[in-house]
């Protein structure tokens, strides 16, 4: 069955402290995984799109890695504004199929 | 481009009532796409269409849910009978017709049934 996995569920950082989120996914037929930013009471936001193992996008603080097996979204010195849920979703077909999410708390 | 805009923003309503949710998507869009997403979760595929025409419905959506996209523009979610086990927010996102390409989302509908 294919599935995508998130971890960890929730994390808290202080500003300036780096880390990353992982996103693990068994499909087969990949077309493309995404990664999306969703604040409070809103709907996602669409920030990467990665297609193949080894690619890598960057947009301010934030990285996306993609291996066979999972992707990365690297967060270089968060501010508290970077705080939000972030997704993970891969593309199987037509539609996208979306992790749980990474709740990422980022304080002063 | 105005992004995606769902109304109505809330909705509240008895068990039992029926509710219609409007999205309008992109319009240079071909895909329009309804999601469910409950708390601490992600979103969950319900069905989308190509133009007017619906191509593919999950299983999670019942008879009791219906969803239209006359002359393939703005785009209506239908609930019947409504259960409490419907409180979610709805999603409505579009995306042109690319082999790979982001889904555009709207901020979605909160329905809450008590």
């Amino acid at each position: 069955e294919d599935q995508v996995t998130q971890s960890p569920e929730a994390l808290r950082l202080q500003e300036g402290e780096s880390s990353s989120l992982n996103c693990s996914y068994t499909v087969s037929g990949l077309r493309g995984l995404f990664w999306y930013r969703q604040d409070p009471g809103k709907g996602p936001e669409f920030l990467f799109t990665l297609y193949s193992a080894g690619e890598e996008k960057e947009k301010e603080r934030l990285k996306a890695t993609l291996t066979k097996k999972e992707s990365f979204l690297h967060i270089t010195a968060p501010k508290p504004e970077d705080s939000a849920t972030y997704l993970c979703a891969v593309q199987l077909r037509d539609k996208l199929t979306f992790g749980t999410g990474t709740r990422l708390q980022v304080t002063l | 481009d105005t992004g995606v805009s769902q109304d109505p923003r809330h909705k509240i309503t008895k068990r039992g009532q029926n509710v219609t949710f409007r999205c309008d998507p992109i319009s240079e869009h071909n895909r329009l796409y309804w999601y469910r997403q409950t708390l601490g979760q992600g979103p969950e595929f319900l069905t989308y269409f190509q133009n007017e025409a619906q191509l593919e419905k999950s299983r999670l959506l019942s008879d009791r849910f219906s969803a239209e996209r006359p002359k393939g523009s703005f785009s209506t979610l239908e609930i019947q009978r409504t259960e409490q086990g419907d409180s979610a927010m709805y999603l409505c996102a579009s995306s042109p017709t690319d082999r790979v390409s982001p889904l555009h989302f709207g901020n979605g509908t909160r329905l809450t049934v008590t």
